[in-house]
């Protein structure tokens, strides 16, 4: 069964540590991509990759770094934790069709929250 | 305005049909989706349409897509109460890869 995994489903972080969340996936896609999902505000995409190495700002990059050194990993980052980055954080990745349907798959998600 | 706009909850009773609808902006959209999430889980694709069709049947799912009004909606028939979950429609932006996701609607099945 194919899937992505966020290693961590729950943290409970200080303001100002720095917080590593981590996303695998096995299905070897060139696309992974990181949202945050807040109570009526839907999926709001923080950073996206397309290959090794790349990476590109969604529209909430503030606050947020990322890091894709192997193709099935891609890394969130938040070097100084605040109270406003308390939320649902959800990876996703997808295939590079040159045509087609671009369908993502998800992992379950990490919830975060900063004291 | 948001690139993609749906209502936030729809309530619905066990065995009625239930409408969640979705309006977009993106006329180059080549695909659209409607994604499903439940209670403390991440979202899965429920079924997706090509923009050149107007409608799409998947056993009780039925999605009607009206490009000229930019709107596109899920039906789902004799809804039951493991139905109720969150769902979001999507876009890709500007024909690429990368999606624009709505607000999500939940929805909620009573007995």
């Amino acid at each position: 069964d194919v899937k992505v995994t966020q290693s961590s489903r729950y943290l409970v972080k200080r303001t100002g540590e720095k917080v590593f969340l981590e996303c695998v996936q096995d299905m070897d896609h060139e696309n992974m991509f990181w949202y945050r999902q807040d109570p009526g505000l839907g999926l709001r995409l923080i950073y996206f990759s397309y290959d090794v190495k790349m990476k590109e700002k969604g529209d909430i990059p503030e606050g947020y770094s990322v890091s894709r050194e192997k193709k099935e990993r891609f890394s969130l980052i938040l070097e100084s934790a605040s109270t406003n980055q308390t939320s649902m954080y959800l990876c996703a990745s997808s295939p590079r069709g040159l045509s087609g349907a671009n369908v993502l798959t998800f992992g379950a998600g990490s919830r975060l929250t900063v004291l | 305005g948001e690139d993609v706009e749906q209502s936030l909850f729809l309530s619905v009773r066990e065995g009625d049909s239930s409408v969640i609808n979705c309006t977009y902006t993106d006329s180059s959209s080549t695909y659209l989706y409607w994604y499903k999430q439940e209670p403390g889980a991440g979202l899965q694709l429920l079924t997706y349409i090509f923009s050149n069709m107007d409608m799409k049947q998947d056993q009780r799912l039925t999605v009607l897509l009206n490009k000229k009004d930019k709107h596109l909606s899920l039906r789902i028939a004799d809804t039951q109460t493991g139905d109720s979950a969150i769902y979001f429609c999507a876009e890709d932006r500007g024909g690429s890869y990368i999606p624009t996701f709505g607000r999500g609607t939940s929805l909620i099945v009573h007995p």
